[in-house]
């Protein structure tokens, strides 16, 4: 099955500085790369996702890149705030619903 | 609109009793998913429900696993003779259509005694 690895796994910066979170997946048919942030005590939220078809996405301080050649997908959160602090999940789909999730990167924004 | 709900929010039992979990979908949202998240494995697919029919089981990690689905609507998760290794919080996700952005709901946390 679909194997996705995430890195890191715990992210510290300072406020207004940039974050990037890596993962890699290892079936090339996976085609749908969601990204989702976390906060304690609830689910997961989407924040952005890309399809296979499409080599960069960008919302507003956030912005996914997909290499899909190398197998590899990027979260790039610019201008970051305490409120962004949570733990961030990627995850790949090959089925379009059925997810398979990378371990997470809890990011800590220090004022 | 509302959410994903989920319920209970919190569930402590007994080794070798059995549980259900509960799912209500956004309205509207055909598709439904479980999964379930553990420290040790992480978020994990279980099952997904189109309408009341579940094309792909193959998450459920043994047959004291089941789920169903009635109306388009509730989900039900019933975990039969719970083990510790069961321990886990258990998520529901819908979407308007399969493939679709899914919508996570808080999750039901069990604990296994």
């Amino acid at each position: 099955g679909e194997n996705v690895e995430q890195h890191p796994s715990t992210l510290s910066v300072q406020e207004g500085d940039s974050a990037v979170i890596k993962c890699t997946y290892s079936d090339s048919a996976s085609n749908y790369f969601p990204w989702y942030k976390q906060e304690l005590g609830k689910g997961p939220q989407l924040i952005i996702d890309i399809r296979s078809n499409v080599g960069e996405k960008k919302d507003q301080r956030i912005a996914v890149t997909l290499n899909k050649t190398a197998k590899h997908f990027s979260l790039h959160i610019t201008e970051t705030q305490p409120e962004d602090s949570a733990v961030y999940f990627c995850a790949a789909s090959i089925t379009g619903y059925a997810l398979n999730f990378g371990k997470g990167t809890s990011l800590l924004v220090t004022p | 609109g509302a959410g994903v709900s989920q319920s209970p929010s919190n569930k402590v039992t007994e080794k070798g009793k059995d549980v259900e979990l509960r799912c209500d979908p956004i309205s509207g949202h055909t598709a439904l998913y479980w999964y379930r998240q553990s420290l040790g494995q992480g978020l994990e697919f279980l099952i997904y429900f189109q309408g009341n029919s579940a094309p792909d089981k193959s998450g459920l990690p043994s047959d004291r696993f089941s789920a169903e689905r009635t109306g388009g609507s509730v989900s039900t998760l019933t975990i039969q003779r719970t083990q510790q290794e069961d321990s886990a919080v258990y998520l529901c996700a819908s979407s308007l259509v399969s493939s679709d952005t899914q919508y996570f709901g808080p999750g039901t946390r069990l604990t296994v005694l």
